[in-house]
């Protein structure tokens, strides 16, 4: 079976500009979280989204938005990009909302320059 | 304030010696969970072990080991026969219910080198 997958692996952008980043959950998971990664740190929770509605939300300002969509794939969106914005871009996601075991994907690398 | 700490930036262990990573964490909630993930150099966050509050025998998970000492709030991480590939990142983590659902609060993390 498929584990987590994520595109794209690798993204540089500008200040300023907008980011899609996109996730597709093992098949059967209905949850799944954003973390993301600064170099030398732990990662840290953005968003859980559970049979497409947000169940969850770290503190992280407005310019990040998430969705799930019907197959349970999800976007992370960053507008308005900031050189912190730069990390790892890591998803997770697990049967259901309470469900402790979490399947990572292999992370969006994402460079603001 | 920091939820879980790690105090070892930096390991180093000889192959097939055991090695303990240490990990505390601050909770006032009964029922939580611990985590802890390796990652190697590629990137994905890779599960290892788990223990709930609530379990009474420590877990294990074919090399892994996990020492858990509620009192003292401390759930430390013991691999045993330790490989070349253990080599990596290893953050012990920890999930509350919380008004930001079911997340992973993660330490910093321990680099461990594992040397031939």
């Amino acid at each position: 079976d498929a584990g987590v997958t994520q595109s794209p692996t690798h993204l540089i952008k500008t200040r300023g500009q907008h980011v899609t980043l996109r996730c597709s959950p093992i098949s059967g998971h209905k949850s799944v979280s954003w973390y993301q990664q600064v170099l030398g740190q732990g990662p840290q929770f953005i968003f859980q989204y559970y049979e497409k509605e947000e169940r969850g939300r770290g503190n992280f300002p407005d310019r990040f938005s998430a969705r799930q969509f019907p197959n349970y794939s999800s976007e992370l969106n960053v507008n308005a990009l900031l050189l912190g914005d730069s990390a790892l871009y890591l998803c997770a996601s697990s049967f259901g909302q309470g469900a402790y075991e979490q399947y990572f994907g292999p992370g969006t690398r994402l460079t603001v320059t | 304030a920091q939820k879980i700490t790690q105090t070892q930036p930096g390991m180093f262990v000889q192959e097939k010696e055991a090695v303990t990573l240490d990990c505390t964490y601050d909770t006032s909630d009964q029922s939580y969970g611990l985590f802890w993930y390796k990652q190697p150099s590629s990137g994905e966050m890779i599960f290892l072990i788990y223990q709930g509050s609530y379990d009474e025998q420590n877990a294990t998970e074919g090399r892994y080991s996990l020492n858990f000492q509620k009192a003292r709030k401390s759930a430390n991480l013991v691999i045993s026969a330790s490989q070349l590939g253990d080599s990596a990142m290893y953050f012990c983590a920890m999930r509350e219910l919380s008004n930001s659902g079911y997340a992973l609060n993660f330490g910093k993390g321990t680099s461990l080198l594992v040397t031939p």
